[in-house]
């Protein structure tokens, strides 16, 4: 099956600091990557959908100048939180959508700790 | 509104028994797909099974079961023959298939049910 990894897994940074988290589609081309953030024990809340060369759409409420996405290839997207706060604690996870078939497969998340 | 609603945060089942998680949807897209995932402690989304709007059979994966009952828009998930390993958060979602511009085919999720397994 198609696999999405996500790097790092688990990261923690200063109050102020920016952080980058990479999401890669690793056997398949991804025209379309979506960005989600996930609170402890809440559901999957969409932050933004990115298209290969072209900005991302972000959701309502969704800062984009706090939360850069950067989608340059097929087979990778990024996500920046800049001046990171500790609110901005949180699991993201990204998933790449298959072109041909439209499936979304998810990478495995991001565990993101503001101190 | 919400297009998809889960009623039960939590569920507990017996090891062996089958379980039933409840899923509704909301959605005036004749094409759609419903999707169920689990979700364990790590974090991954693991797939589960999928059931499209103009499917005649019910999916089924293993010991995974979708109800569809599509005049009630539901999709229940079954599983059945509990396992420890099935304690998880598990969610169900929907694709609708209609392109309707930039936000197209995009997944929406419900809140979610936790299920715990006993032994």
């Amino acid at each position: 099956g198609a696999v999405v990894s996500q790097h790092p897994s688990w990261v923690i940074c200063k109050s102020g600091t920016s952080v980058k988290i990479e999401c890669r589609s690793l056997d398949f081309q991804a025209t379309t990557m979506f960005w989600y953030r996930q609170f402890p024990k809440q559901s999957l809340m969409l932050m933004a959908t990115s298209n290969e060369g072209s900005k991302a759409t972000y959701e309502q409420g969704v800062e984009k100048d706090k939360f850069l996405i950067n989608h340059a290839s097929l087979t990778l997207s990024t996500l920046t939180v800049t001046s990171a706060h500790p609110e901005d604690s949180s699991f993201y996870i990204c998933s790449a959508r298959d072109r041909p078939t439209y499936e979304q497969y998810f990478g495995p998340g991001t565990r993101l700790t503001v101190t | 509104a919400q297009k998809i609603t889960q009623t039960q945060p939590g569920m507990f089942v017996q090891e062996k028994e089958a379980v039933t998680l409840d899923c509704t949807y909301d959605t005036s897209d004749p094409s759609y797909g419903l999707f169920w995932y689990k979700q364990p402690s790590s974090g991954e989304m693991i797939f589960l099974i999928y059931q499209g709007s103009y499917d005649q059979q019910n999916a089924t994966e293993g010991r995974y079961s979708l109800n569809f009952q599509k005049a009630r828009k539901s999709a229940n998930l079954v599983i059945s023959a509990s396992q420890l390993g099935d304690s998880a958060m598990y969610f169900c979602a929907m694709r609708e298939d209609t392109y309707s511009g930039a936000g197209s085919y995009q997944l929406t999720f419900g809140k979610g049910t936790k299920l715990s397994v006993i032994p």
